[in-house]
C-alpha cells in the first residue's frame, strides 16, 4: 500500500544538470530501495540503501538516507536524456513489506 | 484496487526440475509484472508479461530459462525451469491498474523457492 510522498512530482532540467528527488516514508524500515520506471515497463532497481547506512553511491547516482527523519533523497549527476523517467523510492520494512513513494517523474531536455 | 494471489506460496524443489508458479488476479489487467527478491535484495524485474504478446525480458533474463504464459487479463504463470541452487529466491508477480505510477501497482503474496 502506498505510504510515501515524493517530491517534487515532476521535474524538468537540461541535460548535464543534476536532479535531486527526495522521499519520505512513514514506517520503521530495513532499507530503502529506489527504481526507475520507463513508461510501459515495470520497475527497475537502481540502488538499495540499508537502515544503518546514510549515503550510498553507485556511478552517476547518490542515495542519502536519515532515518532520524525518516527521508530518502536521489541525486542523479549529469543527467543524459536517456535519464527521462518515473523514479520511485520503496521503503521495505522488516516484515517484508513495500511501501511506495509517490514517484517524481523526471524529463531531461536533450 | 486488486487482489492478487499466488500459487504455490513456497516451495522446496531439486536441482534440475522445473516449477511453474501461476499469478491470479481479482480483475482484468493489461499489465503483469514478474520479479524476483533474494534474500535481503531488492526486487529484480524478470519480464513484463502483457495478453495477447511475448513477454519482454530483462537483461539477464531468457526465455528458455524464465517461460512465461499470459493467456487472459487475469491470469499469467512464470516457469522456472531447471533449477539450480542459485534460482533460490522469492517470485512475486504484480499488476497495474489505472495509470503508470508505482502506487497503482500492486504485488502478490510471493511464491518462496528453495531449491536443493
Amino acid at each position: 500500500s502506498q505510504q510515501g510522498e515524493e517530491d517534487p512530482q515532476a521535474l524538468s532540467i537540461q541535460e548535464g544538470e543534476n536532479a535531486t528527488m527526495n522521499c519520505s516514508y512513514k514506517t520503521s524500515i530495513n532499507n530503502l530501495q529506489w527504481y526507475r520506471q520507463n513508461s510501459g515497463r515495470g520497475l527497475v532497481h537502481l540502488i538499495l540503501i540499508r537502515s544503518n547506512e546514510r549515503e550510498k553511491h553507485s556511478g552517476r547516482l547518490r542515495v542519502t538516507l536519515d532515518t532520524s527523519k525518516k527521508s530518502s533523497s536521489l541525486l542523479i549527476t549529469a543527467s543524459r536524456a536517456a535519464d527521462t523517467a518515473s523514479y520511485f523510492c520503496a521503503a521495505q520494512n522488516t516484515g517484508n513489506q513495500f511501501y511506495f513513494g509517490t514517484g517524481t517523474s523526471l524529463t531531461v531536455i536533450p | 484496487s486488486a487482489v492478487i494471489s499466488q500459487k504455490p506460496s513456497r516451495d522446496i524443489c531439486q536441482r534440475g526440475t522445473s516449477l511453474t508458479i501461476q499469478c491470479q488476479v481479482d480483475s482484468q489487467v493489461t499489465m503483469m509484472f514478474w520479479y524476483r527478491q533474494q534474500p535481503g535484495q531488492s526486487l529484480t524485474l524478470i519480464a513484463t508479461a502483457n495478453q495477447g504478446s511475448e513477454a519482454t525480458y530483462e537483461s539477464g533474463f531468457v526465455i528458455d530459462k524464465f517461460p512465461i504464459s499470459r493467456p487472459n487479463l487475469t491470469f499469467s504463470t512464470l516457469t522456472v525451469s531447471n533449477m539450480s541452487p542459485e534460482d533460490s529466491s522469492i517470485y512475486l508477480c504484480s499488476v497495474e491498474i489505472g495509470g503508470a505510477r508505482s502506487e497503482t501497482q500492486y504485488f502478490g503474496p510471493g511464491t518462496r523457492l528453495l531449491v536443493l
